[in-house]
């Protein structure tokens, strides 16, 4: 299976801490994104981080992969409320005709 | 900034209806997609779609499912006989090219509710 796995299922943290998001996948992959869905709305594109990446930054966000462990992290530094959001990420497998196979997320909850 | 828009936001059909979703992809993109997820669930590949013909389709979309680029700008999933389990939110999505890490950008999806 090409599925991949997330964790924390659910977190729960306070304005200003850091929120670390975890990703795991099985066969080798051409890219991995992360995407945000706040509920019942759409998915809006973090970050994209090729397979021959090792870190990429984009403001707050920090993600990370590596290819031996076949796993990804999200790291949101100093969280704000409006944060709170399902976290995806979305596997890009070689030869796959760029479908995407996302995991099953992580609810992020940041409380004021 | 460009993105891809998506009619009805919310539809409601009786089962066995036909329904059409439509999108509006990114300009120019050459890459569609549509993906589902049911409420609490996954969101699920459904069909990729490149040079007017499917690219690759899932165990999902079977029979019942068709897609469409009726001119150069609409990129429609037609559901032909609609089923309780359909119900669902589909995402609607582009990108520039296939080859090696392209973004895909979604739609803001239509919520579909077969009665």
């Amino acid at each position: 299976s090409q599925q991949g796995e997330e964790d924390p299922q659910a977190l729960s943290i306070q304005e200003g801490e850091n929120a670390t998001m975890n990703c795991s996948y099985k066969t080798s992959i051409n890219n991995l994104q992360w995407y945000r869905q706040n509920s019942g709305r759409g998915l809006v594109h973090l970050i994209l981080i090729r397979s021959n990446e090792r870190e990429k930054h984009s403001g707050r966000l920090r993600v990370t992969l590596d290819t031996s462990k076949k796993s990804s992290s999200l790291l949101i530094t100093a969280s704000r409320a409006a944060d709170t959001a399902s976290y995806f990420c979305a596997f890009d497998f070689s030869g796959g005709y760029n479908k995407l196979i996302f995991g099953a997320g992580t609810r992020l909850a940041v409380h004021p | 900034e460009p993105e891809v828009t998506q009619t009805p936001s919310h539809q409601v059909t009786q089962m066995g209806q036909e329904v059409i979703l439509r999108c509006v992809p990114i300009s120019n993109h050459l890459y569609f997609y549509w993906y589902r997820q049911i409420l609490g669930q996954k969101v699920e590949f459904l069909v990729s779609f490149y040079n007017n013909e499917i690219s690759e389709k899932s165990e999902i979309f079977d029979d019942q499912f068709s897609v469409e680029r009726p001119d150069g700008s609409n990129f429609t999933l037609k559901i032909r006989s609609t089923k309780l389990e359909d119900s669902a939110m589909y995402f609607c999505a582009s990108s520039g090219r296939a080859a090696q890490a392209e973004t895909q950008y979604f739609g803001p999806g239509t919520r579909l509710l077969v009665l």
